[in-house]
């Protein structure tokens, strides 16, 4: 039982556009959810995170979205570079616990 | 200087063997996890520790057995190799009251063991 989906295994982009990868859940105890991005051969890199008292955080060109009755956040890339050109995951955690959940990515490509 | 290191970060060995993977973060973080991704590339946690005490044992077979000398290490050892051991072994670190929302995992650049 999957409890975090990425239901996207795939995205193309082009160059200075929005890239918008989505992310659902299905525990409703989940309070804390992270977005990572991988490359090949690389471990996974904390982009940015977002307690469930938020509906969005932003840091830089990185903007979480958080909707708690649809059980979904996004996390919106602007402007889209080349460089973010990764596999992206989201995680979620159950308050009071420190077992994060793992989607199964969505892999982005951005083309120049 | 790597935060959270792995080694070795390739493995080949047959079936039936016994390997071992390290993990040492020097990040001072005091919760050490370890993660399987698997072909299908799904990241599932194996196993946690904090403070050198196992917090979280997740379905896992017998055959592995994580060992924690001390904050700063946690390794991996798996008996009897199987060929469906084959995947990528993440080692992260985290810091931070589980309650709040500090607990954020740092990775290791990861360890592909291929089983033959």
């Amino acid at each position: 039982d999957q409890q975090v989906k990425q239901n996207s295994p795939s995205l193309s982009v082009q160059e200075g556009r929005i890239s918008i990868l989505n992310c659902d859940y299905t525990n409703s105890m989940f309070d804390y959810f992270l977005w990572y991005k991988k490359y090949p051969a690389e471990g996974p890199t904390f982009l940015i995170s977002i307690s469930s008292i938020k509906d969005k955080n932003e840091d830089g060109r990185f903007t979480v979205f958080l909707n708690k009755s649809a059980k979904h956040l996004s996390l919106h890339i602007v402007p889209s570079q080349p460089g973010d050109s990764a596999v992206y995951f989201c995680a979620a955690r159950a308050s009071g616990t420190y077992k994060y959940i793992f989607g199964t990515g969505t892999r982005l490509k951005v083309l120049a | 200087d790597t935060a959270v290191s792995q080694t070795p970060k390739y493995l080949v060995t047959q079936m039936g063997n016994d390997k071992s993977i390290k993990c040492e973060q020097n990040l001072g973080h005091d919760t050490m996890y370890w993660y399987k991704q698997d072909s299908k590339k799904f990241l599932k946690i194996m196993f946690s520790y904090n403070n050198k005490e196992l917090i979280i044992n997740e379905t896992v077979p017998n055959r592995f057995s994580p060992k924690s000398p001390d904050k700063a290490h946690l390794n991996l050892h798996i008996n009897s190799l199987e060929l469906g051991d084959s995947a990528v072994y993440f080692c992260a670190s985290s810091h931070g009251d589980r309650l709040s929302g500090a607990n954020v995992l740092t990775f290791g650049a990861g360890s592909r063991l291929t089983v033959l």
